[in-house]
């Protein structure tokens, strides 16, 4: 089945250390996305790449970085700048850039001890 | 700058009923609407998409309709069942209508038998 894959699901981490939390798709997307979810709040876009070796800056990103080495996959590190770094993190893909729906990954939950 | 919004507070309906959530948006017009479902720690699916040329949109127990008057979604559930308990996120394109996706922060639905 074609889908997204993220992990892992649930991550501690103690202050100081960068984590990098995994994302791989089968869907043949162009585009991947990077989102942070708070409760209460929206999604906020931390990173996106629209095709292999490119990605941008989303609103915040700060303290995050992202490769996209290949089309199927697109890590995302949590570093040691990032101030508030616990919180429910999302990967998503679309077809081509900011067209049409997205879909989602399951998430990964980082607890920062 | 553009602004969403959706009731924070939770809706809580009796099943068999029809439940309907709110969706508003300021500031400019955009092309189209998307309406996602987001269960406790899982990431979002998406539901619909309404363009600014669409008055409704169906699909089986689901009916979305976008007024550009009133700048306004509305998403319906009728008959509905425990199991369409969940969170409800819509999500709009920026002005210009190219670019990230903007959400919502979710409006969550509790359908008691």
């Amino acid at each position: 089945d074609g889908g997204i894959t993220q992990s892992p699901k649930y991550l501690f981490r103690k202050e100081g250390q960068n984590v990098t939390l995994s994302c791989e798709q089968n869907l043949n997307h162009d585009a991947m996305y990077w989102y942070r979810q708070d409760p209460g709040q929206g999604l906020r876009l931390i990173y996106y790449s629209q095709i292999v070796n490119d990605f941008q800056k989303g609103d915040i990103a700060e303290g995050y970085s992202v490769s996209r080495e290949k089309k199927e996959s697109f890590p995302l590190t949590v570093t040691s700048a990032q101030k508030n770094p616990t919180a429910f993190y999302l990967c998503a893909s679309s077809i081509y850039a900011h067209t049409g729906e997205l879909f989602f990954g399951e998430g990964s939950r980082l607890t920062v001890l | 700058s553009q602004k969403i919004e959706q009731n924070s507070e939770a809706l809580n309906i009796q099943e068999g009923k029809t439940a309907t959530l709110t969706c508003n948006y300021t500031n400019y017009s955009p092309a189209y609407l998307q309406w996602y479902r987001q269960d406790p720690g899982r990431g979002p699916v998406f539901l619909l998409l309404i363009r600014e040329n669409e008055k409704e949109k169906r699909k089986e127990r689901l009916k979305v309709t976008f007024d550009t008057t009133l700048k306004q979604s509305l998403f319906h559930i009728t008959a509905s069942q425990p199991a369409d308990s969940a969170t409800y996120l819509c999500a709009l394109p920026p002005s210009g209508n190219t670019g990230k996706l903007i959400f919502g922060q979710g409006t969550t639905l509790q359908v008691k038998p």
